[in-house]
C-alpha cells in the first residue's frame, strides 16, 4: 500500500524568503507520480507541480520546485520568494496505477502555510 | 476552457435526507474521479469511474453511497439516508484518458452540512 508522510502540519515564513515543506512517501511499484497541491481558505484544489519516478531532473513550475530525491522517497516543495497570497494548506499526493489506465492520488495530511509580513 | 464544475457548491440536508452531487468533468475528460475531505484531513479516494463503468470503488462506503456517470450529463455522487458523520467537503476530479503523468483537475467541491 502507498503512503504518504507530511510531518509539518504548520509552517510560518516570511514574505519574500523560500520554504520548503517536507513530503515522504513509501511505495513498492517501480513507477509512480508524485504532486502537490495547494488548498486556500476558499477550498479549492490548485495543481501546483508533477514529479515522475523516471524524471531524471526536479520539476519546476515558476516559484515552485519539486526537490525529488528518490533514494530518500522524499519528494520536497520549495516555494522561493514567498508572497502573501502563498498562505494555504498545501497537500502532497502520490499517484497509484489502477486497472483502466487512471490516476488514483493517495493524500498526505498537509502543512498549512502561513506568510508573513 | 471551463475546468471541472461542481454544483451545489454548499449542500444542507437533515439526517435521513439524500443527497445529490454533481460533477461536469472537463472538456475531453472521459475520466472522473470522487473524493472526500473530513475536516482537517486530506483528501481519500471513494470511486474512479469512466463513462458508463465503475472502475474502482474501493474507497467507497459499502452501503448508502453510489455514484454514476451516464453516457450523457454529469457524473452523480449519490448519498443516501444522510448521517452527521457524512458532512464532508467532496471533491470531483477529472482527467484525459490514459495519460498517466497528467494532473487531476479538481472542481471547487460540494460542502456538505448534515443537521
Amino acid at each position: 500500500a502507498q503512503k504518504i508522510t507530511q510531518t509539518q502540519p504548520g509552517m510560518f515564513v516570511q514574505e519574500k524568503e523560500a520554504v520548503t515543506l517536507d513530503c515522504t512517501y513509501d511505495t513498492s511499484d517501480p513507477s509512480y507520480g508524485l504532486f502537490w497541491y495547494k488548498q486556500p481558505s476558499s477550498g479549492e484544489m490548485i495543481f501546483l507541480i508533477y514529479q515522475g519516478s523516471y524524471d531524471q531532473q526536479n520539476a519546476t513550475e515558476g516559484r515552485y520546485s519539486l526537490n525529488f530525491q528518490k533514494a530518500r522517497k522524499s519528494a520536497n516543495l520549495v516555494i522561493s520568494a514567498s508572497q502573501l497570497g502563498d498562505s494555504a494548506m498545501y497537500f502532497c499526493a502520490m499517484r497509484e496505477d489502477i486497472t483502466g489506465g487512471g490516476n488514483k492520488l493517495t493524500f498526505g495530511t498537509g502543512t498549512q502555510l502561513k506568510v508573513e509580513l | 476552457n471551463a475546468g471541472v464544475m461542481q454544483n451545489p457548491r454548499h449542500l444542507v440536508r437533515r439526517r435521513g435526507q439524500e443527497a445529490r452531487l454533481r460533477c461536469s468533468p472537463m472538456k475531453g475528460h472521459s475520466h472522473v474521479y470522487w473524493y472526500r475531505q473530513l475536516p482537517e484531513e486530506g483528501l481519500k479516494f471513494m470511486v474512479y469511474l469512466q463513462k458508463e463503468n465503475i472502475i474502482d470503488e474501493s474507497g467507497m462506503p459499502k452501503e448508502r453511497f453510489s455514484a454514476e456517470f451516464p453516457k450523457e450529463g454529469p457524473s452523480i455522487l449519490r448519498i443516501q439516508q444522510v448521517v452527521r458523520g457524512d458532512s464532508a467537503a467532496y471533491f470531483c476530479a477529472s482527467s484525459p484518458p490514459a495519460q498517466n503523468n497528467s494532473p487531476l483537475h479538481f472542481g471547487n467541491g460540494t460542502r456538505l452540512t448534515v443537521t
